[in-house]
């Protein structure tokens, strides 16, 4: 069975601060997605990685991908407020059904 | 990009009463369509999927006969959970996926059941 672990899972920082958070799955996977949430609102796609290596930025956040240590990550750079949010790694197995991690929420603080 | 629209966004019935859930896809043909359920600060469990002209696969612990599913056309999937109780209340989201196979995810049916 498919295990995306995702820490923090809670994360509060101040403006301007730098901070990752971390996604681990525990079964080789073709692609791995990073999705934010906002409170009461469905998911809005961020980034989708497909190869070990693989880097991709926008903004404020940028994400990687190890396909060998199973590990993506999520760095913010210089946190506003507006980043405050949950976001979620979803990893894709069997084609396209994707296992989501639990969410790490994050609270910008000014 | 890829338009998924749901009806309603939100919903509130009365315990055991059905209740229908729409997802399309606006602008692609989706051959394949997800159905998610998500409860307050949880993550999204994958309750379904459905390719279209065919019977949905259910995830081990969804009752079929309380969430049904069809996938009529290549544009629209239905969920209709039938009798529902208030432990049915969640936010359901549905997600499409054409050739590409990126799933692109609806605005989300919120459902309260009294």
């Amino acid at each position: 069975e498919l295990k995306v672990e995702q820490n923090p899972l809670f994360l509060s920082m101040q403006e301007g601060k730098n901070y990752t958070i971390y996604c681990n799955y525990s079964t080789t996977s073709d692609r791995l997605y990073w999705y934010r949430q906002d409170p009461g609102k469905s998911l809005e796609s961020l980034f989708v990685l497909l190869s070990n290596g693989a880097v991709k930025q926008e903004g404020r956040l940028m994400a990687s991908l190890d396909t060998k240590a199973r590990l993506s990550t999520l760095h913010i750079t210089a946190a506003v407020h507006d980043l405050s949010a949950t976001y979620f790694c979803a990893v894709d197995i069997q084609g396209y059904q994707l296992t989501f991690g639990k969410g790490t929420k994050l609270s910008v603080i000014p | 990009g890829a338009v998924v629209s749901q009806h309603p966004s939100w919903v509130i019935c009365k315990s055991g009463t059905s209740v229908k859930i729409e997802c399309r896809s606006l602008d692609f043909q989706a051959t394949t369509m997800f159905w998610y359920r998500q409860f307050p600060k949880q993550s999204l469990m994958l309750m379904a999927t459905s390719n279209e002209g065919s019977k949905a696969t259910y995830e081990q612990g969804v009752e079929k006969d309380k969430f049904l599913i069809n996938h009529a056309s290549l544009t629209l999937s239905t969920l209709t959970v039938t009798s529902a109780h208030p432990e049915d209340s969640s936010f359901y989201i549905c997600s499409a996926s054409g050739l590409a196979e990126t799933q692109y995810f609806g605005p989300g049916t919120r459902l309260l059941v009294l």
